[in-house]
């Protein structure tokens, strides 16, 4: 089975600030993992995601994250955070992309101007 | 590609009534999920399937809570004598089966059971 720990329900950047946001999963096959992210009365959007290949991930809106299988992570981050960026980000994992996907409980991310 | 459709988007009703809601996929979509999110949560998985074959149930399904997807296309999604647990977001999902992975949102249908 798989599962995800999201550390830090909440997490406040200054505008500009690096923005870095934990994720830990549980696999016992190699994992597909993923980020989305969602805006208030909304559905949820993908960000970025690794399959296979290359561990450092690049997606949308200048996200990305590494994936680090000895340390069963991967950790989105963003050099420079914009107002634009605060909304709930989620952290979701599935068995090879064959399995529904398992979803952290999410980091809620303010940007202070 | 419309995107992945929800109908309705907001519903309030009466513990105790029957309410369903609609999933309209991308057309080339063959896989469709359906998860719930309740307020401060991660979605949590309810069904899904491919095309109109139901694949997988969580046991967070109840039998109160019955899925559809009659010819491959859009899904229904019923949930009989409500109760106040059942308030949430019901969001859908989809994507290709072969291929492609992450999956494509709906706007959800957020309930309200008072």
């Amino acid at each position: 089975a798989q599962s995800v720990t999201q550390l830090g329900s909440h997490v406040s950047v200054s505008e500009g600030a690096l923005v870095l946001l934990r994720c830990n999963y549980s696999s016992s096959v190699p994992p597909y993992l993923f980020w989305y992210v969602q805006y208030p009365n909304q559905g949820l959007q993908l960000l970025l995601k690794y399959t296979t290949g290359a561990t450092l991930v690049k997606g949308i809106n200048g996200f990305e994250a590494e994936f680090k299988k000895s340390e069963t992570s991967f950790h989105l981050t963003k050099p420079s955070a914009h107002m634009s960026d605060a909304a709930e980000y989620f952290c979701a994992v599935s068995a090879s992309g064959n399995t529904p996907l398992v979803f952290g409980k999410g980091t809620r991310l303010s940007v202070i101007a | 590609d419309t995107g992945v459709s929800q109908d309705p988007r907001h519903k309030i009703t009466k513990r105790g009534q029957n309410v369903t809601f609609r999933c309209d996929p991308i057309s080339e979509h063959n896989r469709l999920y359906w998860y719930r999110q309740t307020l401060g949560q991660g979605p949590e998985f309810l069904t899904y399937f491919q095309n109109e074959a139901q694949l997988e149930k969580s046991r967070l399904l109840s039998d109160r809570f019955s899925a559809e997807r009659p010819k491959g296309s859009f899904s229904t999604l019923e949930i009989q004598r409500t109760e106040q647990g059942d308030s949430a977001m019901y969001l859908c999902a989809t994507h290709r089966a072969q291929g492609s992975y992450g999956y494509t949102f709906g706007s959800g249908t957020r309930l309200t059971v008072v």
